[in-house]
């Protein structure tokens, strides 16, 4: 079945600083979807990329979809501790297999 | 509001005892999953549906079965608790922007 590897799996930052965390497949993708879970919480649904060189920005985040589609990135602008957590990119249709996530830490 | 939603939130019980994690959405999705998770782990599917009276095995080997007699109500149950049980389990539907979870039952089995 469809595998992604994420890297960093740590990421301590100091606030204010920015983040990057990385989702690559050896195979092309349909499509990829990332989330956020809190720590002690469960995971929120961020955004779906579907199209090759694809960016969407939310607000301090921004997220690209590679141009053979088979990597992505999330990247935060200026982190703040409420950014704190895990942020999980997922592939598959309807189907998910998530990645192994990139903890966050932010030191205020 | 529609929502998912799982109960217990927590849960301690012993070695051998049945227990049933419930899971409810109010949003109509067909599709509903199982997700096991441990502290700070990866999510790993254990079973899902694609509407009532269908269920499948998710790429996890689990002991847990499920059932779907009504499209908002996807309980999973264990016969007989052990302590590898114990975990984070995950209820989530899909929708039209990718999954909805719950927010958990984490079980802890002594």
């Amino acid at each position: 079945g469809q595998q992604v590897m994420q890297i960093p799996q740590y990421q301590h930052v100091q606030e204010g600083e920015d983040f990057t965390t990385y989702c690559n497949s050896s195979t092309t993708l349909s499509n990829i979807q990332w989330y956020k879970q809190r720590p002690g919480g469960h995971p929120v649904f961020l955004i779906q990329l579907v199209k090759s060189g694809e960016v969407k920005k939310q607000k301090r985040l921004t997220f690209q979809f590679g141009e053979a589609k088979k990597n992505s990135s999330l990247h935060i602008t200026a982190t703040q501790t409420t950014d704190v957590g895990t942020y999980f990119c997922a592939v598959g249709s309807e189907k998910l297999v998530f990645g192994k996530g990139t903890k966050l830490t932010v030191n205020p | 509001e529609a929502d998912i939603y799982q109960t217990p939130r927590y849960l301690v019980i012993g070695t051998g005892k049945k227990i049933t994690l419930e899971c409810s959405q109010t949003m109509g999705h067909d599709k509903m999953y199982w997700y096991q998770q441990d502290p700070g782990m990866e999510l790993h599917l254990i079973h899902y549906s694609y509407g009532v009276n269908s269920t499948e095995k998710g790429d996890l080997s689990s002991e847990s079965t499920v059932s779907r007699i009504r499209t908002e109500h996807f309980p999973l149950t264990l016969e007989s608790a052990r302590p590898s049980h114990t975990s984070q389990y995950l209820c989530a539907s899909w929708g039209d922007y990718g999954y909805t979870f719950g927010s958990g039952t984490r079980l802890t089995v002594v």
